[in-house]
């Protein structure tokens, strides 16, 4: 069975700071990650995904993460974040063992950008 | 294109009262999902449908029944509302075309509070 680990429930940065938010997975067949954000009083959507490929995943507004396949672990990263960023981020994982893709979330990150 | 809408967007029930969540897509997804969201627990499953005419239990489905109506409807009933049923939900869909796990949409939510 697939689980995701979010390490922090909360951050809070303050404006033009980096952030990184901190996801690790288990899973015992190959996996496919996503990052998801939830705007306040609105549904998730996609901010990225890893696949396949370049362990470097560049999404919308500004954000990357890292596939690290021995650490077990999909990190959200943002070199200077904006008011705007405040929102909760959800760290997901699928997996190819089944017959239909199903994502399982982790818990989430609130991530709180102050001036 | 209105992608996933969600109806209605808030609802107060009284315990042992029965309702259904409407969801609808107009992406011609085959795909469509049924979430709730909770404080501190992130999203959980409650049934999925992956193509039109089959549907499958997901992670928390007891309480609930689910009706795949057409291609585009997704519905969600309780039966008998409790209050641990209070709670956000979200419907969602994919593609499911059979490639690497598709971005799941997601609609606004509903907000449903069982006194």
């Amino acid at each position: 069975a697939q689980s995701v680990t979010q390490l922090d429930s909360q951050v809070p940065v303050f404006e033009e700071a980096p952030v990184e938010l901190r996801c690790n997975y288990s899973s015992s067949v190959s996996v496919y990650l996503f990052w998801y954000v939830q705007y306040p009083n609105q549904g998730l959507q996609l901010l990225l995904k890893y696949l396949s490929g370049s362990t470097l995943v560049k999404g919308i507004n500004g954000f990357e993460a890292e596939f690290n396949k021995s650490q077990t672990s999909f990190h959200l990263r943002k070199p200077s974040v904006h008011i705007s960023d405040t929102a909760e981020y959800f760290c997901a994982v699928s997996d190819s063992g089944g017959s239909n893709y199903k994502l399982t979330f982790g818990k989430g990150t609130l991530l709180t950008v102050n001036p | 294109n209105a992608g996933v809408t969600q109806t209605p967007k808030f609802q107060v029930l009284k315990t042992g009262q029965s309702m259904t969540l409407q969801c609808a897509q107009d992406m011609n997804h085959n795909s469509m999902y049924w979430y709730r969201q909770d404080p501190g627990m992130g999203l959980r499953l409650i049934y999925y449908s992956a193509s039109e005419g089959t549907t499958d239990k997901g992670e928390v489905p007891n309480g609930y029944n689910v009706s795949r109506l057409n291609k585009r409807e997704f519905s969600l009933r309780l039966e008998s509302a409790a209050p641990s049923q209070t709670s956000v939900y979200f419907c969602a869909s994919s593609a499911w075309t059979g490639q690497p796990q598709e971005t799941q949409y997601f609609g606004p939510g509903t907000r449903l509070l069982v006194l």
